[in-house]
This record gives structure tokens, C-alpha cells and sequence, in this order.
């Protein structure tokens, strides 16, 4: 089945510099990468996805490029701010339209002011 | 706004017991899921249905069970609760759209600790 691998687990930047989150996936003829952000206490909620048709995709201060290629995808976040910390995941949909999603293992991005 | 009601946010059962996770999603959408959260693991998923009265098992559906009845309400059972079933879980919904993709909307979480 589908595997999804998410790098690094935990990651500390400095307010104001970037991040970058990197997930790989086995499954070539998957389409569709979200990725979600969990605060604290709260559940995952969408931040950002990427089709297959697509390269890159921006909003605002966060990016996600996919490499179909070599089957690796990442979530970039400039200018970091403390509200960004919290635990990040991607996802990858499964072939065959089922509505199911894969989740990586999770990141955890720490914000220091 | 899509709304996932888990009915449980913090629950404490013992070993042996029949435990019951109900969500009820109020966006008519035919796929549902139960997803459990342990640190290090992401998110691992139990079972999935993509209609009333139909499931599939996951990657973990080992000691689960589950139930949809009626397409808002999707349970899962633990028939005989045991202490590594401690763990965050977390119920969600999706409608599977060529246009939205297969955005998946995830209630609060229900933290169960078995003892």
C-alpha cells in the first residue's frame, strides 16, 4: 500500500526565518496533497493542497511544491511567526478516487520569538 | 462552515470494557473515517466508509469495530478496551469532488485512557 514518509519530526526556526516540511510518497499515481496544521489542543485543519497537474502552489506565507518525479512533496513557510507553531502533516490521497488520504508521520515546528 | 461533532472529548474506561466513539458530521458527505493520533505516529487510520451500512478496514483495525447506520453518524467500538488503545481519536468526513479534491474535515478529538 501507499507509504508517506514526513521529515524532520521536529523542527526549531527562529521568528522570521523559513521552514521547510518534506514528505515522500510510493504510491505514483496518487493526485492530490494536502496539508494540515494541528495547534495545540485542536484538531488538523486544511492549510494548503496541491494537485498533480500543478507544480507549485502559494498562499501568502505558505507554499507547497510537488515533485512528481521523484514522488516528494514540501510545504515551505517564510517569515515565520510564533502562531505558526504547531504540529504539521501531510497527506497523500490514495489512486482510485476513494477519498482516502494517507498521513505522514508528523512534524512538529517550534517558533522561537 | 462543515461540522464534526464528536460526542466525547475526554474519556477514562477500564480494561475489558465495550467502549463507544460517536461522530455525527452535518455536511451530508458520503465518507467517513476514524483516525488515531499517538505522538511519532501521525495520524493511522482504523476504518473508513464511504456509505451507510458499508466499511472498510484501514491500516490499525485490529481490536476496532465500527457502525454507520445512517449516513451523518459513523461509531467506533472497542468491544474489549485494552491499555495500548490509549490514544487521541479522531473522527472526520469528506465529499469526494473533482473540483475540492478529498478535502477531509476532522472533529475535536476524543482522548480515551484505559486503565
Amino acid at each position: 500500500g501507499e507509504n508517506v514518509e514526513q521529515h524532520p519530526s521536529t523542527l526549531s526556526v527562529q521568528e522570521g526565518d523559513s521552514a521547510v516540511i518534506k514528505c515522500t510518497y510510493s504510491d505514483s499515481a496518487s493526485n492530490y496533497f494536502p496539508w494540515y496544521k494541528q495547534e495545540l489542543g485542536k484538531r488538523p485543519q486544511l492549510i494548503i493542497d496541491i494537485r498533480s497537474n500543478v507544480g507549485e502552489k502559494k498562499d501568502q506565507r505558505i507554499a507547497v511544491t510537488l515533485n512528481k518525479t521523484a514522488k516528494h512533496f514540501s510545504l515551505h513557510i517564510t517569515e515565520t511567526q510564533p502562531e505558526d507553531s504547531a504540529v504539521y502533516f501531510c497527506a497523500v490521497s490514495l489512486s482510485g478516487n476513494t477519498g482516502k488520504l494517507i498521513f505522514g508521520q508528523g512534524t512538529t515546528l517550534q517558533v522561537k520569538p | 462552515d462543515v461540522k464534526v461533532t464528536q460526542s466525547s472529548r475526554y474519556l477514562v474506561k477500564r480494561t475489558g470494557e465495550k467502549v463507544f466513539l460517536e461522530c455525527v458530521q452535518d455536511m451530508d458527505h458520503e465518507n467517513m473515517f476514524w483516525y488515531r493520533q499517538d505522538p511519532g505516529l501521525g495520524l493511522r487510520l482504523i476504518y473508513f466508509s464511504y456509505d451507510v451500512k458499508m466499511k472498510e478496514k484501514g491500516d490499525i483495525p485490529e481490536g476496532y469495530s465500527v457502525s454507520r447506520e445512517k449516513k451523518e453518524r459513523f461509531s467506533l467500538i472497542l468491544e474489549s478496551a485494552s491499555t495500548n488503545q490509549t490514544s487521541m481519536y479522531l473522527c472526520a468526513s469528506s465529499l469526494i469532488s473533482l473540483v475540492t479534491g478529498n478535502t477531509i474535515y476532522f472533529g475535536e478529538g476524543s482522548w480515551l485512557t484505559v486503565v
